[in-house]
């Protein structure tokens, strides 16, 4: 059973848009929401993170928005740019129980091209 | 800073050789994670070490050993692999248990080829 879904395999945005990724989670027991963004053959690279307490985190051209109640994330991506390219995969992250660690559950992924 | 090191990027090996990943990071972090990622699907985690003990295993064959030998460093010993153990290993660390807001950062990962 998928607990963080990412619904589009793919996306393609003119540079200069708005890129907008979505995600839904199952698990009420998630409380802390991350975006890793991914090129081929590297790790993730950290992006943008939101607590379940917030509604909204901005950072840069980066924004997340958080609708608790649908149990579902989007990120923003205002202006995309052909560099912005990549996988990006939503992460939710829960305590793992009995072993005091939280750990992070992933969405599959959703490749963006922004196209120049 | 927020650099995880990973050694060595690429690593081939035969199904009876012994190999060890290496996973470094300066962060003051308390937990390390070893995660595999096939292509086109989310890395799985595979141990989790939290102030260098082992807090998860998800159940993960024992053909994979990891070790905590400091808090700054993490191996993941590779014995007797098969082919379909090829992927791309990742190691995070995150500053560590008890933290609902914990963030993990990766490495870039060692591409492992198992002939």
């Amino acid at each position: 059973d998928q607990q963080v879904k990412q619904n589009s395999p793919s996306l393609s945005v003119q540079e200069g848009r708005i890129s907008i990724l979505n995600c839904d989670y199952t698990n009420s027991m998630f409380d802390y929401f991350l975006w890793y963004k991914k090129y081929p053959a590297e790790g993730p690279t950290f992006l943008i993170s939101i607590s379940s307490i917030k509604d909204k985190n901005e950072d840069g051209r980066f924004t997340v928005f958080l609708n608790k109640s649908a149990k579902h994330l989007s990120l923003h991506i205002v202006p995309s740019q052909p560099g912005d390219s990549a996988v990006y995969f939503c992460a939710a992250s829960a305590l793992y129980s009995g072993a005091g660690s939280y750990q992070l559950t992933f969405g599959k992924g959703t490749k963006l091209s922004v196209i120049p | 800073d927020t650099e995880v090191t990973q050694t060595p990027k690429h690593l081939v090996m035969g199904m009876t050789n012994k190999k060890s990943l290496k996973c470094e990071q300066h962060m003051g972090h308390r937990a390390m994670y070893w995660y595999k990622q096939k292509a086109k699907k989310p890395p799985e985690l595979m141990f989790v070490y939290s102030y260098e003990k082992l807090s998860i295993n998800e159940s993960v064959p024992s053909r994979f050993s990891p070790e905590c030998p400091n808090s700054s460093l993490l191996n993941l010993h590779l014995h007797a692999l098969q082919p379909e153990d090829s992927a791309l290993y990742l190691c995070a660390s995150s500053q560590g248990p008890g933290d609902s807001t914990d963030t993990q950062y990766f490495g870039p990962g060692t591409r492992l080829t198992v002939l």
